[in-house]
């Protein structure tokens, strides 16, 4: 059973729509990370989250933290093709400094 | 820097051989993971190395185990390999709490 739901499990789009994925759980985080992963290789950090409401925007890319840090999203304005990728969210529980829970994963393909 | 680097980057076993795959880091980081990736299943922690001498177990500890020799290098051991340990891991190091986490490229894994 994964702590992390991620939603949807897939999404391809045409270059130049929005998306928006969206990470879920029954259980309070004391931060919340997202990370991209390209084929072959491992995830990179795209961004942290620690503080409930929180807003974070990196050029088209912008994450929140839900009130209750028990979910989030990350919504892309004007998808590029170099946006494709599966993208990761992961969590770090209150009670397990240091371990973070990894979702299933949103893989996300951009078409031109 | 070389960042994260593990090795090996493919092997494949028979079922019942053992083999160690090595990690190593040099951003002087205290903590080091290791993770596996299956299909659908997102990153599963497997082993968790909050400082040097330090090894706690995570999600999915059982037919494995770790020695993190020193600073810089942390390693995962199978002992007996199972077709269900056919996976990718990765292996992934950082300072510690919500610091981000830098994954290594990963070695893909066949037991048969």
């Amino acid at each position: 059973t994964q702590l992390l739901e991620q939603s949807p499990q897939f999404l391809s789009i045409q270059e130049g729509e929005n998306l928006t994925v969206y990470c879920n759980s029954s259980s309070v985080f004391s931060s919340l990370q997202w990370y991209r992963q390209e084929p072959g290789e491992g995830p990179v950090l795209l961004v942290t989250v620690v503080t409930g409401g929180e807003v974070k925007k990196l050029k088209r890319l912008t994450f929140q933290f839900g009130d209750a840090r028990k979910d989030s999203s990350l919504h892309i304005t004007a998808a590029q093709p170099g946006d494709t990728g599966l993208y990761l969210c992961a969590g770090r529980r209150t009670d397990s400094w240091g371990k973070f829970q990894f979702g299933a994963g949103t893989q996300v393909v951009v078409t031109p | 820097n070389a960042g994260v680097t593990q090795t090996p980057k493919f092997q494949v076993l028979k079922t019942g051989q053992s083999m160690t795959l090595q990690c190593a880091q040099d951003m002087n980081h205290n903590s080091m993971y290791w993770y596996r990736q299956d299909p659908g299943m997102g990153l599963r922690l497997i082993y968790y190395s909050a400082s040097e001498g330090t090894t706690d177990k995570g999600e999915v500890p059982n037919g494995y185990n770790v020695s993190r020799l020193n600073k810089r290098e942390f390693s995962l051991r199978l002992e007996s390999a199972a077709p269900s340990q056919t996976s990718v891991y990765f292996c992934a190091s950082s300072m510690g709490g919500v610091e981000t986490q830098y994954f290594g490229p990963g070695t893909r894994l066949l037991v048969l």
